[in-house]
């Protein structure tokens, strides 16, 4: 059964300390991976795509990477904006467009 | 409008009501998606359109969920005899298909709208 894992559950960081976020997953045959932001109350915010072991996308102070079981969102010298939840989704090749949400780990952020 | 619009953003029923739940996507934007988020949970896809058609509906929960997009556009989540476990937050996403693009390119990149929110008493 295609899963995704996301570790920790939440993560409070003072600003500035930087740490990274867990995605772990099992799927038969990677479409892709995809890293989205939700803010409270609101939709997820797509961040990055991933597609193949090795990649690795760039935005700001966020850096995703993949491997072939997992990925992981690298957040360098946070600010308090960064707060949010992280969601990490995959997509299989047997599973048409859908893709499978992880539980999302909720980034504190304090100044 | 400039993003993806969904109303209305919060409904209350009873339980055993009829509901309807609207989603305007990003003008252009051919395919259309329903996911529904419970509390501390990620989304959970439900149904998928391209264009007018419902290309995959795996993920309705079974046949009390309907959804139809007539025109291409528009899309309305319809929930029949709605049950206290139906509660939840749900998403409607919009992306752009080009023919001609690759397939893997676009489909996972969704712009979700804000949900809406239904709690069946």
């Amino acid at each position: 059964e295609d899963q995704v894992t996301q570790s920790p559950e939440a993560l409070r960081l003072q600003e500035g300390e930087s740490s990274s976020l867990n995605c772990s997953y099992t799927v038969s045959g990677l479409r892709g991976l995809f890293w989205y932001r939700q803010d409270p109350g609101k939709g997820p915010e797509f961040l990055f795509t991933l597609y193949s072991a090795g990649e690795e996308k760039e935005k700001e102070r966020l850096k995703a990477t993949l491997t072939k079981k997992e990925s992981f969102l690298h957040i360098t010298a946070p600010k308090p904006e960064d707060s949010a939840t992280y969601l990490c989704a995959v997509q299989a090749q047997q599973a048409g467009t859908a893709l499978i949400f992880g539980k999302g780990t909720t980034l504190s952020v304090s100044s | 409008g400039a993003g993806v619009s969904q109303t209305p953003s919060n409904k209350v029923t009873e339980k055993g009501k009829y509901v309807e739940l609207r989603c305007d996507p990003i003008s252009g934007h051919t395919a259309l998606y329903w996911y529904r988020q419970s509390l501390g949970q990620g989304p959970e896809f439900l149904i998928y359109f391209q264009g007018t058609g419902a290309a995959d509906d795996s993920g309705l929960p079974n046949d009390r969920f309907f959804a139809v997009r007539p025109e291409g556009s528009v899309s309305t989540l319809k929930i029949q005899r709605t049950e206290r476990g139906d509660s939840a937050v749900y998403l409607c996403a919009s992306s752009l298909r080009r023919g001609g693009q690759r397939l893997k390119s676009l489909t996972g990149e969704l712009f979700f709208g804000e949900g809406s929110r239904l709690t069946v008493l």
